[in-house]
């Protein structure tokens, strides 16, 4: 595997169910972020860890719960959503969270629906 | 409030010819820019930055300008082949809270026809 990868790549969820979204990088970057791209919106930062702090909740509801174990693997724990939820949720890594330009690499995303 | 605005929500251009993708931006702070490009079921991928302390930058096929007086920015493909249609994100950058922040443009959708 290269880059940044993201499973599942499609998830249908009822508002009552619990669900993880995972994501790896395989880029020896140290920084990784949640994004939310709902229909004809800018992408929209959830949460940046740098270093495996966290360094950014961007007032996300606690309905989404993020995790990140290691530099590599970020998760985004999903409970009682809201049909509101369902969007694109892509994960980036960069080097760091400090550096200026700051390229972030992004995996292809999980399209999320919330019935 | 959005800081960072591509008003053209879509633009069909020739093969051959040049595209030109627009974004306004407000904040006077942002110390770098960056285009993203998106292919459908992909991530966006990294294009091309330039910063804020030039007016240029060129890579290949790609030119980014920045007119800072105008908190405008543009990005030239010359010329467009058909490959590079897909969605354009424009991306603005600044140190707040700690860390190097991005925020992105709602996107253009390029189109290029033979």
């Amino acid at each position: 595997e290269t880059g940044v990868t993201q499973t599942p790549r499609h998830l249908v969820m009822g508002m009552t169910n619990k669900k993880s979204l995972k994501c790896e990088q395989h880029l020896g970057h140290n920084a990784m972020y949640w994004y939310k791209q709902s229909a004809k919106k800018p992408l929209e930062l959830m949460f940046v860890y740098n270093f495996k702090e966290q360094t950014e909740n961007n007032s996300v509801p606690s309905r989404f719960s993020p995790e990140c174990p290691n530099s590599s693997h970020l998760f985004l724990h999903l409970h009682t959503l809201q049909p509101e939820d369902s969007a694109l949720y892509l994960c980036a890594s960069s080097q760091d969270a400090w550096a200026g330009g700051n390229e972030q690499y992004f995996g292809p995303g999980t399209r999320l629906t919330v019935t | 409030d959005q800081q960072v605005k591509q008003n053209s929500p879509s633009l069909s251009v020739q093969e051959g010819r040049i595209s030109i993708l627009n974004c306004d931006y407000t904040n006077s702070m942002f110390d770098y820019f960056l285009w993203y490009k998106k292919y459908p079921a992909e991530g966006p991928t990294f294009l091309i930055s330039i910063s804020s302390i030039k007016d240029k930058n060129e890579d290949g096929r790609f030119t980014v300008f920045l007119n800072k007086s105008a908190k405008h920015l543009s990005l030239h493909i010359v010329p467009s082949q058909p490959g590079d249609s897909a969605v354009y994100f424009c991306a603005a950058s600044s140190f707040s809270g700690g860390y190097n922040k991005l925020i992105f443009g709602a996107g253009t959708r390029l189109a290029v026809h033979p």
